[in-house]
């Protein structure tokens, strides 16, 4: 079974702190994405990365930056948190390599900015 | 701009009786098409994907895709309480990306 593990559940910051959400995903997948979800507005896509070190910007980049220094990890940082980014944060992995990808999601971030 | 859309609901069925889920999608490349169930406050958990045009079933659900009219479709049997979620349509466009609908929510009554 792929696993896909996110270092929190719950996170309270405050504005301006710099927020680090990691993920970690065990079954040797080349592409990792970051999304965020928020009621009304379905899934957004943050990030992806298609190979280590290799990041592509998705529909909503503004304010966040990612990493991807192992094939296994890949971190979103949040550079200066504001209250608009009060959102869950969701971690997904595929295989890559092929035509039909099947997206795994960890079970979430849920962060709130004060 | 690339789209998904799906009825937000909530979709009320008594339970035992079969609840139909729809998604439609503006890409006509699109070559790969997901349904997952997401729990309130849990992460979207993938339930069924379909590539080819017809049905594709597994236990109590079943998968419809319609590539001529751009429609894919989930239909879930002899509805439980504990199918009780929101169900996402997701479709990848034959890139990295999925595009994802925003779900529409069912309640299944006891």
């Amino acid at each position: 079974d792929v696993k896909v593990t996110q270092s929190s559940r719950y996170l309270v910051k405050r504005t301006g702190e710099k927020v680090f959400l990691e993920c970690v995903q065990d079954m040797d997948h080349e592409n990792m994405f970051w999304y965020r979800q928020d009621p009304g507005l379905g899934l957004r896509l943050i990030y992806f990365s298609y190979d280590v070190k290799m990041k592509e910007k998705g529909d909503i980049p503004e304010g966040y930056s990612v990493s991807r220094e192992k094939k296994e990890r890949f971190s979103l940082i949040l550079e200066s948190a504001s209250t608009n980014q009060t959102s869950m944060y969701l971690c997904a992995s595929s295989l890559g390599g092929g035509v039909i990808e099947t997206q795994y999601f960890g079970p979430g971030t849920r962060l709130l900015v004060l | 701009q690339k789209e998904v859309e799906q009825n937000s609901g909530p979709l009320s069925v008594p339970e035992g009786a079969i609840a139909s889920l729809n998604c439609t999608y503006s890409d006509r490349g699109s070559q790969s098409f997901f349904w997952y169930r997401q729990y309130s406050g849990k992460s979207p958990e993938l339930i069924m994907s379909i590539y080819s045009n017809g049905d594709k079933e597994d236990g109590r659900f079943t998968a419809q895709l319609n590539k001529a009219s751009q429609y894919v479709s989930l239909l879930i049997r002899d509805s439980q309480p504990s199918d009780s979620a929101t169900y996402l349509c997701a479709v990848n466009p034959g890139t990295y990306k999925y595009i994802f609908g925003t779900g529409t929510r069912l309640k299944v009554l006891a």
